[in-house]
């Protein structure tokens, strides 16, 4: 069975651009959540979404939006881009509402913010 | 204060050892705890999901809870050098995916 996959693996952007980066959860699995991992902050929530709809959200601001797919596959988007924005972004899939809610992630893209 | 501590290491230890890894949280209402590790450039991997108060083992992994202290273990027995990774550990009020995680502990197992 195939695992979490994010593409790109590596970006590089400049300040002020805008970057969208890719999931594809597990078969089967139709929560998505996406985390920003950086060495000071570790790893923080960002936002979850269930049946194409944002179920939970964290503490960033709003350049920091999402998107589910009918098939699952979900999209996050960073506008304005900030230096600051450097990190690791993961994503995870679960099955949600089976009570078997395990996270399971990807292996993430690198932003570069230069 | 973070609502979840973690010592960040790094931890080396010979071959053969065990490993005690720790976190101590301050939200009484986490119900769920979970160990990931974490090999560089790689996403987390989930170890362990325990719920609640008590110990879990699998394998060379036992996960301790302790809800009265706020405290959670990981031991891993027989070390190897394939566990040299960072180790995270996670917990959530009940919302399977809104995780909150420590900081990460690095280990190195030495030869």
């Amino acid at each position: 069975k195939a695992g979490v996959t994010q593409t790109p693996r590596y970006l590089i952007k400049t300040r002020g651009q805008q970057v969208t980066l890719s999931c594809s959860p597990i078969s089967g699995h139709r929560s998505v959540s996406w985390y920003q991992q950086t060495p000071g902050q570790g790893l923080q929530f960002l936002f979850e979404y269930f049946s194409e709809t944002q179920r939970n959200k964290g503490n960033f601001p709003g350049r920091f939006s999402g998107r589910q797919f009918s098939n699952s596959r979900s999209e996050m988007n960073v506008s304005t881009l900030e230096l600051g924005d450097s990190a690791l972004y993961l994503c995870a899939s679960s099955l949600f509402g089976t009570g078997d809610e395990k996270l399971f992630f990807g292996s993430g893209t690198q932003l570069s913010v230069l | 204060q973070k609502e979840v501590e973690q010592d960040p290491g790094p931890l080396s230890v010979p071959e053969g050892a065990i490993v005690s890894l720790n976190c101590t949280y301050s939200n009484s209402a986490f119900q769920y705890f979970m160990w990931y590790r974490q090999y560089s450039r790689k996403g987390p991997e989930l170890l362990m999901y325990t719920y609640s108060s008590g110990n879990k083992e699998d394998g060379r992994f036992t996960a301790q809870v302790d809800k009265s202290s706020k405290y959670i273990s990981l031991f891993i027995r027989d070390s190897q050098p394939s566990d040299s990774a960072t180790y995270l550990c996670a917990m959530t009020t009940g919302t399977a995916s809104k995780l909150t995680f420590g900081t990460g502990t690095r280990l190195q197992v030495t030869l």
